[in-house]
């Protein structure tokens, strides 16, 4: 069975700070995707990354997908209260499984 | 309406009921997948149907659970003689073309066996 391990499991801090998030697998995936989910709302994607070492930058998140491509890191520089909620990785086209694989979620609060 | 639409919203049921939860994806979509959250927590794949293959059920807790897509189109999720561990919000997503193209999800269902 395939895992994909986010950590941390639960992040607060405060608006203005700086915050990582790490998605981490011991399978391969052909791509990799980020989603936040609102209360009460289903995930919105966020990013897609398909090349090991590549990264992508969303204003102010980077998302840098590992060499090996399964691991990948979500980084949001100056936090903003906008940006609470729950991130989602998933891996897609990993050995043995078509259907896309989520992780098992960071939940971001980030206090004015 | 555009987007993945899933009905009900809500839905309350006793032990040992059957349920029925609909999907309709965004027009077009070949994939579809099924999956399942507990509160707050990451989401458990169930099912997931691309065009004419034949669906990944690997995901399904038990013998309990199926699923079915018609015409490539609308899928039903069936839970039968539901326990309370079925308890959770089922979502729905659909995609293009399937796994590396954005999964569109609707709002889910809420399931509350009692």
């Amino acid at each position: 069975t395939q895992l994909l391990e986010q950590s941390p499991q639960f992040l607060s801090i405060q608006e203005g700070e700086n915050l990582t998030v790490y998605c981490n697998s011991s399978s391969v995936f052909s791509s990799l995707q980020w989603y936040r989910q609102e209360p009460g709302e289903g995930p919105v994607l966020l990013v897609t990354v398909v090349t090991g070492g590549e990264v992508k930058k969303l204003k102010r998140l980077t998302f840098q997908f590992g060499d090996a491509r399964k691991d990948s890191s979500l980084h949001i520089t100056a936090a903003q209260p906008g940006d609470t909620g729950l991130y989602l990785c998933a891996g897609g086209g990993g050995t043995g499984r078509r259907a896309l694989t989520f992780g098992s979620g960071t939940r971001l609060q980030v206090q004015p | 309406g555009a987007g993945v639409s899933q009905s009900p919203s809500n839905k309350v049921t006793e032990k040992g009921k059957d349920v029925e939860l609909r999907c309709d994806p965004i027009s077009g979509h070949t994939a579809l997948y099924w999956y399942r959250q507990s509160l707050g927590q990451g989401l458990e794949f169930l099912i997931y149907f691309q065009g004419n293959s034949a669906p990944d059920k690997s995901g399904l807790p038990s013998d309990r659970f199926s699923a079915e897509r018609t015409g490539g189109s609308v899928s039903t999720l069936t839970i039968q003689r539901t326990q309370q561990e079925d308890s959770a919000v089922y979502l729905c997503a659909s995609s293009i073309t399937g796994v590396g193209t954005e999964a569109f999800f609707g709002q889910g269902t809420r399931l509350t066996v009692v």
